[in-house]
């Protein structure tokens, strides 16, 4: 069955800093992967996604995301953080009849 | 373009009472679904509908029950509420998961 893995449960990070939060996928054929993102309070809206080509997607908000078949993963990055970058990230993977799976979440916080 | 509209935003139910929860997109999309948010479990999937007509069972169906009549409306009814079924509700929807779903605000349902 699909399922994905976000290890980090927490995260904080320095206004100014880089931004990795970590996301690993158990899937058998090539996945959809996605990053979404929640403020509090609010529903999800999508950073960014990947089903083919370049495995280095660009997203909204200046995130990326890197696919790596080999490690199973699909990491975001920012390279500089604001303090409207708080919020609630979601990776997820696209799976048998359009359903999509979601990890458990990774809350950012920054502190300035 | 309203995207997908979920009424109510806020519901407190009595254990033992129904209600239901209302889905409406105007995207023209196929598929649609429901999620379900609690803290450090991400989001899970109740039930979800590839059309008209055809519904299937997510992840954590005990105690939803769902129906698709149109394209546009997926509502979600609890027969008996019950604590454990407080939590916040997310409808989403898609023509392709290829593409990422589209969700609503939410609904935050609290059973006392």
């Amino acid at each position: 069955a699909q399922s994905v893995t976000q290890p980090d449960i927490h995260i904080t990070v320095s206004e100014g800093a880089s931004l990795e939060l970590r996301c690993n996928y158990s899937y058998g054929a090539t996945p959809y992967l996605f990053w979404y993102v929640q403020s509090p309070g609010q529903g999800l809206q999508l950073l960014l996604k990947y089903f083919s080509g370049d495995t280095l997607v660009q997203g909204i908000k200046g995130f990326e995301a890197e696919f790596k078949r080999s490690q199973s993963s699909f990491n975001l990055r920012k390279p500089s953080v604001h303090w409207s970058d708080a919020a609630e990230y979601f990776c997820a993977v696209g799976a048998r009849g359009n359903k999509l799976v979601f990890g458990a979440g990774t809350i950012l916080r920054v502190k300035s | 373009n309203a995207g997908v509209t979920q009424t109510p935003k806020f519901q407190v139910l009595k254990t033992g009472q129904s209600m239901t929860l209302q889905c409406a997109q105007d995207m023209n999309h196929e598929y649609m679904s429901w999620y379900r948010q609690d803290p450090g479990m991400g989001l899970r999937l109740i039930h979800y509908s590839v059309g008209a007509g055809i519904t299937d069972q997510g992840e954590v169906p005990n105690g939803y029950n769902v129906s698709r009549s149109t394209t546009e409306d997926f509502p979600l009814r609890l027969l008996s509420a019950a604590p454990s079924q407080t939590s916040v509700y997310f409808c989403a929807s898609s023509y392709s998961v290829a593409v990422g779903y589209t969700f609503g605000s939410g609904t935050r349902l609290t059973v006392v």
